[in-house]
């Protein structure tokens, strides 16, 4: 069974400042990935995703992840955080074929931004 | 367009009632998922519909918990004999034909006294 790992729990920065969550992922197979953002109040939406070709990805709202395929991760990135960053970030894997795509979520990471 | 609906919104039983939650998915959107997610977890993977079937129940966690979609439109998780540690919240997501992506609801928050 696949399983994903989010690190960092909660985090705070302050505006301006860079973010980078970790996101690690235990599957062999060729699989797809997805950050997905639920802001306070609102539904989970999806942040940005990774199938295949380029690793480095770019998402909605300045944010980009990397998938490295050697180091079963996939790390969510933003140089410079604003406020209404302030949100859960939460990391899914599914597998590529099958039809399902059922995801495996991590536990997600809190982001508070201060402004 | 409208996006995935659930309601009830919020739900509040009492230990051993049966609830049903409901789920209108994004219209022409043949898969469909439900997930629950207690405090401070990423969402768990409970029943995958594709159309009227369902494809994958292996997610859900006792004969309790039942789902359906009788038309390949609307569903309803129905939980019987409710327990404390059904708590959570409950979301649904659907998706169009062979589109990995899923679009979320608001999700049901059962809360369990």
């Amino acid at each position: 069974a696949q399983s994903v790992s989010q690190h960092n729990h909660h985090v705070i920065l302050s505006e301006a400042a860079s973010l980078e969550l970790g996101c690690n992922y235990s599957y062999g197979g060729t699989v797809n990935l997805f950050w997905y953002v639920q802001y306070p109040g609102q539904h989970l939406q999806l942040l940005l995703k990774y199938f295949s070709g380029d690793p480095l990805v770019k998402g909605i709202k300045g944010f980009e992840a990397e998938f490295i395929k050697s180091k079963f991760s996939f790390n969510l990135r933003k140089p410079s955080v604003q406020w209404s960053d302030t949100a859960e970030y939460f990391c899914a894997v599914t597998h590529a074929s099958g039809g399902s795509y059922i995801p495996t979520f991590g536990r997600g990471t809190s982001l508070i931004v201060h402004p | 367009g409208a996006g995935v609906s659930q309601t009830p919104s919020n739900k509040v039983t009492e230990k051993g009632k049966y609830v049903e939650l409901r789920c209108d998915p994004i219209s022409g959107h043949t898969a469909l998922y439900w997930y629950r997610q207690s405090l401070g977890q990423g969402p768990e993977f409970l029943i995958y519909f594709q159309g009227t079937g369902a494809a994958d129940d292996s997610g859900l966690p006792n004969d309790r918990f039942f789902a359906v979609r009788p038309e390949g439109s609307v569903s309803t998780l129905k939980i019987q004999r409710t327990e404390r540690g059904d708590s959570a919240v409950y979301l649904c997501a659907s998706s169009s034909p062979g589109n990995r992506e899923q679009y979320f609801g608001p999700g049901t928050r059962l809360t369990v006294t």
